[in-house]
């Protein structure tokens, strides 16, 4: 079963707009994660969030974490075309090892 | 590191056939993971394997599916016999586990699979 849904399952914007994806999971977790995925090519993380953090940079990334509404958000500020690719949060859930991953946004940037 | 290498990239089957992926994890890394990828499904863990040893298979579909991992450096998911709802894109990813479980996946290029 899915443990992250990501939200909105598609955005559209303009070059140099922010895009903001947004992330639920159910169970309480270790840590959150988010992946990018590129058309045909496999998935490249991005950055990690562990629990007890509520706000993690890096570059133009910024992804926030409330456990309390079990929830996460991934904010892509000053977007180009080549952010165009699926989005993806992954959570690693208290005791396992494994990731489990959402279905995913996708994020199309028009120039 | 080449990162996590795939192998083929691309496989087409005909039904009844048997398909075996490969994978090769970076070097160093102690976990293995197997996903599928599908629109309507998304990502499914298949299994993951830490020091070579199956920990939690739970996702493999059934007994047409099955993973091997003889040592460090290599892993196979074979399927047998295929079947045309089987099509998909296999990743392989690989990654540190540490005690505190804060590491990253590695994913490879996956293998796009149609059983046909």
């Amino acid at each position: 079963s899915q443990q992250g849904e990501e939200d909105p399952q598609a955005l559209s914007i303009q070059e140099g707009e922010n895009a903001t994806m947004n992330c639920s999971y159910k169970t309480s977790i270790n840590n959150l994660q988010w992946y990018r995925q590129n058309s045909g090519r496999g998935l490249v993380h991005l950055i990690l969030i562990r629990s007890n953090e509520r706000e993690k940079h890096s570059g133009r990334l910024r992804v926030t974490l409330d456990t309390s509404k079990k929830s996460s958000s991934l904010l892509i500020t000053a977007s180009r075309a080549a952010d165009t690719a699926s989005y993806f949060c992954a959570t690693r859930r208290s005791g396992y090892s494994t990731l489990t991953f959402g279905k995913g946004t996708m994020l199309l940037v028009s120039p | 590191d080449a990162g996590v290498i795939q192998s083929p990239r691309h496989e087409v089957t005909e039904m009844g056939q048997e398909v075996t992926l490969r994978c090769k994890p970076i070097s160093g890394h102690n976990s293995l993971f197997w996903y599928r990828q599908t629109m309507m499904r998304g990502l499914e863990l298949l299994i993951y394997f830490n020091n070579n040893v199956p920990i939690d298979d739970s996702g493999m579909p059934e007994d047409r599916f099955s993973a091997k991992m003889p040592n460090a450096s290599f892993s196979t998911l074979k399927i047998q016999p295929s079947e045309p709802r089987d099509s998909a894109v296999y990743f392989c990813a690989s990654s540190l586990a540490r005690r505190e479980m804060n590491t990253e996946a590695f994913f490879g290029q996956g293998t796009r699979l149609t059983v046909v």
